[in-house]
């Protein structure tokens, strides 16, 4: 029972455009949620949060919108840049826990 | 350097070979859990420790145990490996808690044959 879901498991987008990643979940009790960016054959490093009392966080050229009547967070970075080919995981905390529930993850791939 | 470290980052074991990977971190962050990373399943957490001698189950503990002597060091042991252990595996750290920045390690992929 996937509580995270990153439904997109991979996305290409060019250089200087924007790129949307998505991801939905189920549990109303998550309470915080995150960004997680990884490069291969390294561990995940922070890009950004947002509380559950927010509906936007901003920073840079990194934006996370929260939809709680939806259910649905997304990560934009505008504008794209080689660097920023990675896979991306969404991840969330149940409130009172002290645990992260993560997505799959998309593989992002920005072209030239 | 601030940093989360993990040891070994390869290993090949066989069925039933008591295994240790070791995890330390030099931030003096009070949470340290381990997660393993599975294709088309992202990370799922193992174990967590909030601090010293507080130990806790994640969603997948199962075959696996920790341990926190030290604030430093968090052990992940795999008294019995078995094939489906075969993953890979993170270590992180944050200063109080899951909900704070998240410090990851390089990570660990074990192959259980």
């Amino acid at each position: 029972d996937q509580q995270v879901k990153q439904n997109s498991p991979s996305l290409s987008v060019q250089e200087g455009r924007i790129s949307i990643l998505n991801c939905d979940y189920t549990n109303s009790m998550f309470d915080y949620f995150l960004w997680y960016k990884k490069y291969p054959a390294e561990g995940p490093t922070f890009l950004i949060s947002i509380s559950s009392i927010k509906d936007k966080n901003e920073d840079g050229r990194f934006t996370v919108f929260l939809n709680k009547s939806a259910k649905h967070l997304s990560l934009h970075i505008v504008p794209s840049q080689p660097g920023d080919s990675a896979v991306y995981f969404c991840a969330t905390r149940v409130q009172g826990a002290q645990k992260l529930v993560f997505g799959q993850g998309t593989r992002l791939t920005i072209n030239p | 350097e601030a940093q989360v470290t993990q040891n070994p980052r390869y290993l090949i074991t066989v069925t039933g070979k008591k295994l240790t990977v070791t995890c330390s971190q030099n931030m003096n962050h009070e949470y340290m859990s381990w997660y393993r990373q599975d294709p088309g399943l992202g990370l799922r957490q193992i174990y967590y420790s909030m601090n010293v001698e507080v130990t806790d189950k994640g969603d997948v503990p199962e075959g696996y145990k920790v341990s926190r002597k030290e604030k430093r060091n968090f052990p992940l042991i795999l008294e019995s490996p078995s094939p489906n252990q075969t993953s890979l595996y993170f270590c992180a750290s944050s200063l109080v808690g899951p909900g704070e920045k998240l410090f990851f390690g390089s990570g660990t992929q074990l192959s259980v044959l």
